[in-house]
């Protein structure tokens, strides 16, 4: 049972914009930032998305993030075959003092 | 580039202890702490503490208090997991994740980047 709650699947056709969403509580999203994670098979995480809203280098501004309250959302615009994949949130939660996910939504490109 | 290298898959049985080394390079190694997460088969992540290669200080999650144990060598540049009394459930991917934060009038800003590139520890009879 993951601390965060995402949707367990999302889907598109090439083209199109996919959002996925992130529900939290005030001691993770509602009090801190949160950051998307790529997961593509028998990889490690990537670093999507960071401080709810920024693009670490290398990654394409299609992809977008944004947070309003206790819930975060990933959003991602001219679908693409390559982003299929595993896609998490994450935040610090001060309650727990550590990080928390969502369990994940698989996203798939029809 | 930054860069973080994990050791090789592990195979163990119940009871067992499993330690699992992350090499860093590419910055400097006392400036960032290192923190570990977990994923099991077909599961989502799940962090299990950190360190901070400074000083050498932990915290662990919870749910792994009394069984994980997280250590470095300042002058390798590597942190090490250690988990006891492993069981079937600790069966996973393990990952090493350096962290990047800092504070602002706004509040905390934090992530984990780059990662390791991940250990698969298999617990079985």
């Amino acid at each position: 049972q993951s601390v965060l709650t995402q949707p367990p699947s999302a889907s598109g056709t090439p083209g199109q914009r996919v959002t996925i969403s992130c529900s939290g509580s005030r001691s993770n999203i509602g009090s801190n930032t949160v950051n998307w994670y790529q997961q593509l098979p028998g990889t490690a995480p990537k670093l999507l998305i960071y401080s709810n809203n920024q693009w670490p280098s290398g990654v394409p501004d299609r992809v977008s993030g944004s947070k309003s309250g206790t819930s975060a959302s990933l959003a991602i615009s001219g679908l693409q075959s390559e982003d299929e994949a595993d896609y998490y949130c994450a935040a610090w939660d001060d309650s727990l003092n550590g990080w928390v996910f969502g369990g994940g939504t698989k996203l798939t490109v029809l | 580039q930054v860069q973080l290298v994990q050791s090789g898959a592990e195979v163990k049985k119940p009871g067992a202890s499993v330690k699992v080394s992350c090499k860093a390079s590419g910055y400097t190694f006392t400036s960032y702490h290192m923190h570990w997460v977990r994923q099991a088969p077909g599961q989502g992540l799940q962090w299990m503490g950190r360190i901070n290669p400074s000083g050498g200080s932990t915290v662990y999650a919870q749910k792994f208090q009394g069984r994980v144990t997280m250590t470095r060598d300042t002058s390798t540049s590597t942190v090490y997991m250690e988990l006891s009394s492993l069981r079937s459930e600790d069966t996973a991917v393990y990952y090493c994740a350096r962290l990047s934060d800092y504070y602002d009038s706004s509040g905390y800003y934090g992530w984990l980047d780059p990662w390791g590139q991940g250990t698969l520890v298999t617990v079985s009879s």
